[in-house]
């Protein structure tokens, strides 16, 4: 079992739609990152969270770390948010899950 | 500010040759460096990570090694490539408190 879970692995959406990218973990943790892979294989950190909610222009992320689970929010998605979406946190390494592959149609 | 490169961007090797991948950062001094490798469809997968000249940790036992002759110099070698060694290797660097990683452009290599 990997020690982080991402839901889906896959999404498509329309321009415009509310999305949200799921993530659980099971080892201890002092952060939680969410990372953006485009489609040519460059990697950015989005968020680095430890608790509660983060927000950057249209993405919100936020952690529950009594449940191990945090998600990632996209408020009206445009065709520029396609990309693979990487959960990743800090335990006694990085641990990354396997990612989640979000098209926006427009 | 901090930039961390790789070389080369794209790699095409015959299966039984040797690999050299270079990384290198520029705007910060001792950084812990990491090098991942993501095959198709999967996950990072850390192989190596250095915290100093010199100082080599792996994760996996594999067909590669790494080394840091230089403080902001990580390389990724292998004697003779595997058809198992194509994927795209991504360069890491982070400070000394680990918060966050910051990834370079990557390097994708494909062995035939």
């Amino acid at each position: 079992k990997n020690e982080v879970e991402q839901s889906p692995q896959n999404l498509t959406a329309q321009e415009g739609e509310f999305i949200t990218i799921n993530c659980s973990y099971s080892v201890g943790i002092s952060a939680l990152h969410w990372l953006q892979q485009h489609p040519g294989g460059g990697i950015v950190s989005l968020f680095m969270l430890s608790s509660g909610k983060k927000k950057h222009g249209r993405l919100i992320a936020t952690i529950n770390i009594q449940e191990k689970h945090s998600s990632l929010h996209i408020t009206a998605s445009h065709p520029r948010d396609s990309a693979v979406y990487i959960c990743a946190v800090n335990g006694n390494q990085f641990y990354f899950g396997t990612g989640t592959s979000l098209t926006v149609i427009p | 500010s901090q930039t961390i490169h790789q070389w080369p961007a794209t790699l095409v090797q015959p299966v039984g040759s040797p690999l050299s991948l270079e990384c290198t950062v520029e705007g910060t001094s001792n950084p812990n460096l990491y090098w991942y490798r993501q095959a198709a469809g999967r996950g990072l997968q850390l192989l190596f990570y250095s915290v100093g000249i010199g100082q080599i940790s792996s994760e996996v036992p594999q067909n590669l090694s790494a080394s840091r002759p230089q403080d902001r110099q990580f390389i990724l070698s292998s004697k003779k490539l595997l058809l198992s060694d194509s994927g795209f290797y991504l360069c890491a660097w982070s400070g000394v408190s680990r918060e966050t990683q910051y990834f370079g452009p990557g390097t994708r290599l494909l062995v035939l």
